[in-house]
């Protein structure tokens, strides 16, 4: 089975553009979630969306959205791109809504270099 | 406010030798602790623990929670150069009726020379 595959995998962006990641989550698996991971640091939770709702979500300001779709792949959008959003970002699926299943499969990665 | 605390944040050891990281957390509504090792880019799942004292081993790793002190160690033993990469712990809390929310720390950044 392929695993979490994320695009694009390397993007540079301009301050004050926009910018569009994308997931595809394991086959079968209902809950995709995005974190930001800037580098030297732990991997910043940003949203978890089940069953095409949003879950959860963390301290981002709402130049940060998403949202999944009915086959659960799931984008990210990052309006008026500021440097300090230069990061990693991760994309993980699981199967279950809930977290207890422990397991999170994440993906590659997208890097997004803002200059 | 939520945290992760991780110790110590880089560590560089020898094959062969024993280490232990030290993970330890403040979050509201605890749910689980998990363990992630981070290679490259994809941090990849090594363990969930959501007892006290129920020791999670797997090869020559192995994990165990204190939820009364709130921590938890992951222990190696007999390192390997493989087991270079970062190491992340993470907390899952419960964030409101509906709402989940995980919390990692920044992350141990172990070495094994040859």
């Amino acid at each position: 089975d392929a695993g979490v595959t994320q695009s694009p995998t390397h993007l540079i962006k301009t301050r004050g553009q926009q910018v569009t990641l994308r997931c595809s989550p394991i086959s079968g698996h209902k809950s995709v979630s995005w974190y930001q991971q800037v580098l030297g640091q732990g991997p910043q939770f940003i949203f978890q969306y089940y069953e095409k709702e949003e879950r959860g979500r963390g301290n981002f300001p709402d130049r940060f959205s998403a949202r999944q779709f009915p086959n659960y792949s799931s984008e990210l959008n990052v309006n008026a791109l500021l440097l300090g959003d230069s990061a990693l970002y991760l994309c993980a699926s699981s199967r279950y809504r809930g977290w207890s299943t422990g397991e999170l499969f994440f993906g590659e990665g997208s890097r997004l270099t803002v200059l | 406010e939520d945290k992760v605390v991780q110790s110590p944040l880089s560590l560089v050891v020898h094959e062969g030798d024993t280490v232990t990281l030290n993970c330890s957390y403040e979050v509201t509504n605890f749910r689980s602790l998990l363990w992630y090792k981070q290679e490259k880019k994809a941090p990849t799942f090594l363990f969930m623990l959501t007892s006290s004292g129920i020791e999670k081993k797997s090869g020559r790793l192995s994990s165990i929670l204190d939820k009364k002190e709130l921590f938890s160690i992951l222990n190696i033993t007999a390192t390997q150069t493989g087991d270079s990469a970062i190491y992340l712990c993470a907390v899952e809390a419960q964030g409101g009726t509906s709402y989940d929310k995980v919390i990692f720390g920044p992350g141990t950044s172990l070495s094994v020379i040859p």
